[in-house]
């Protein structure tokens, strides 16, 4: 069974700093990978998604993805931090082109001003 | 275009009590998934409706949820009795080809 890790349950970082937020996948064939944002008392929405191709993703929001196979990592990054930012981070992993989602247990991500 | 739409928003009941929630999809989405998210957790699968018909219902306990989607569009989750740990948010998303979009979700408090 398909299966994803997201180490730091919490980041902090201050406004205008870079951000990499890291997202470990178990899957036995290539996967679909996907990134989603969570606001407090909001659903999810979706930043970027990667199902073949140039293995550097951009998304919206000023965010990019790499998915790197030999690491079984699909990390998140952004240049520069805004504190609009600040929200729950999910990766998740699909056998079926987006329709069987299996979640990791989310990054929160805090922004020092 | 209109987004996802789940009520009630919030909820609050006592244990043992029944409890339903609606959403409405994106139209002409095919695709319904009811999510359970447990405090500090990631969304988890409940189950997931191709039209009319539950195609995958695997992870929804049966004994005391039920669901369901009639003419395809809106959905129905109820859960019946309600349990303390039943306490989660409780999220409806719809797709259409690869990309799953989310409603608000309805946060469930059982006392």
């Amino acid at each position: 069974a398909q299966s994803v890790t997201q180490p730091d349950i919490h980041i902090t970082v201050s406004e205008g700093a870079s951000l990499e937020l890291r997202c470990n996948y178990s899957y036995g064939a290539t996967p679909y990978l996907f990134w989603y944002v969570q606001s407090p008392g909001q659903g999810l929405q979706l930043l970027l998604k990667y199902f073949s191709g140039d293995t550097l993703v951009q998304g919206i929001k000023g965010f990019e993805a790499e998915f790197k196979r030999s690491q079984s990592s699909f990390n998140l990054r952004k240049p520069s931090v805004h504190w609009s930012d600040a929200a729950e981070y999910f990766c998740a992993v699909d056998d079926n082109a987006g329709n069987m989602l299996t979640f990791g247990g989310g990054t929160r991500l805090m922004v020092k001003p | 275009e209109a987004g996802v739409v789940q009520s009630p928003r919030y909820k609050i009941i006592e244990k043992k009590q029944p409890v339903a929630f609606w959403c409405n999809p994106i139209s002409g989405h095919n695709t319904l998934y009811w999510y359970r998210q447990n405090l500090g957790q990631g969304p988890e699968l409940l189950i997931r409706y191709e039209n009319e018909e539950a195609v995958d219902d695997s992870q929804l306990p049966k004994d005391r949820f039920s669901a369901e989607r009639l003419k395809g569009v809106d959905s129905t989750l109820k859960i019946q009795p309600a349990e303390l740990g039943d306490s989660a948010v409780y999220l409806c998303a719809s797709s259409l080809y690869n990309e799953q979009f989310f409603g608000p979700g309805t946060r469930l408090t059982v006392l």
